[in-house]
């Protein structure tokens, strides 16, 4: 089956600009995942929907990050505008339960 | 506190010889854990994960980790490295409400021929 697809795989833009991420779950998969992976840290997360809905976005700073599942099914992340500390790779995670996450590739982002 | 601290930021082997990635945890609920590894420019892939069955489990490509409630560990283990264990190793924790994946920093494995 196809994995968890995600775009652009790089992205270098200047701080505040905005960007926007993509995300394609493994079909069927109704829970997705944003992470923030630091260089040097373990991924945290950032957000998680369950189909449309969100269920945890506690670690989302809200006056810069945005996200939506439009149709359950794919989502886009949002950072507007960024600023230098947000340079780090963001993944996109689905599961069918809460145990089973499955990654995609990440985002690189570099803001100068 | 719930958290995770992997105890080696890089360790280094020879092939052939044994890999021991060390994890400890900390929480006050019966915990859910499981390594992740990822290779450079891949996602990240589950390993094996500890979910309050057997307390040694086993996962993909010859690793193991033993749940030892007492000593608040999981570490990761394989008897014979190979280089294509060479990525970075994650130790992760499903927090208490079951919502989120609470990952350490990472063990970088370097393996030399």
């Amino acid at each position: 089956e196809a994995g968890v697809a995600q775009s652009p795989r790089y992205k270098i833009i200047e701080k505040r600009q905005s960007v926007a991420f993509w995300c394609n779950p493994i079909s069927g998969h109704a829970t997705l995942y944003w992470y923030q992976q630091i260089l040097g840290q373990g991924p945290k997360l950032l957000i998680q929907f369950q189909n449309n809905g969100v269920v945890d976005d506690s670690q989302l700073p809200k006056d810069r990050f945005s996200a939506e599942r439009l149709k359950g099914v794919d989502s886009t992340l949002k950072i507007q505008p960024a600023k230098l500390e947000d340079s780090a790779v963001y993944l996109c995670a689905s599961s069918t339960r809460q145990t089973e996450q499955y990654f995609g590739p990440g985002t690189r982002l570099t803001v100068t | 506190a719930q958290s995770v601290t992997q105890l080696d930021s890089h360790v280094s082997v020879s092939e052939g010889t044994p890999v021991l990635l060390r994890c400890n945890y900390s929480s006050s609920y019966s915990p859910s854990l499981f390594w992740y590894v990822q290779h450079p420019n891949k996602g990240l892939q589950l390993l094996l994960k500890y979910t309050s069955a057997a307390t040694l489990v086993k996962g993909i490509n010859g690793f193991e980790a033993e749940f030892k409630k007492s000593e608040t560990s999981f570490h990761l283990t394989k008897p014979s490295a190979h280089m294509s264990d060479a990525a970075e190793y994650f130790c992760v924790l499903l927090n208490q409400a079951g919502t989120a994946l609470i990952f350490g920093k990472g063990t970088t494995l370097s393996v030399s021929s």
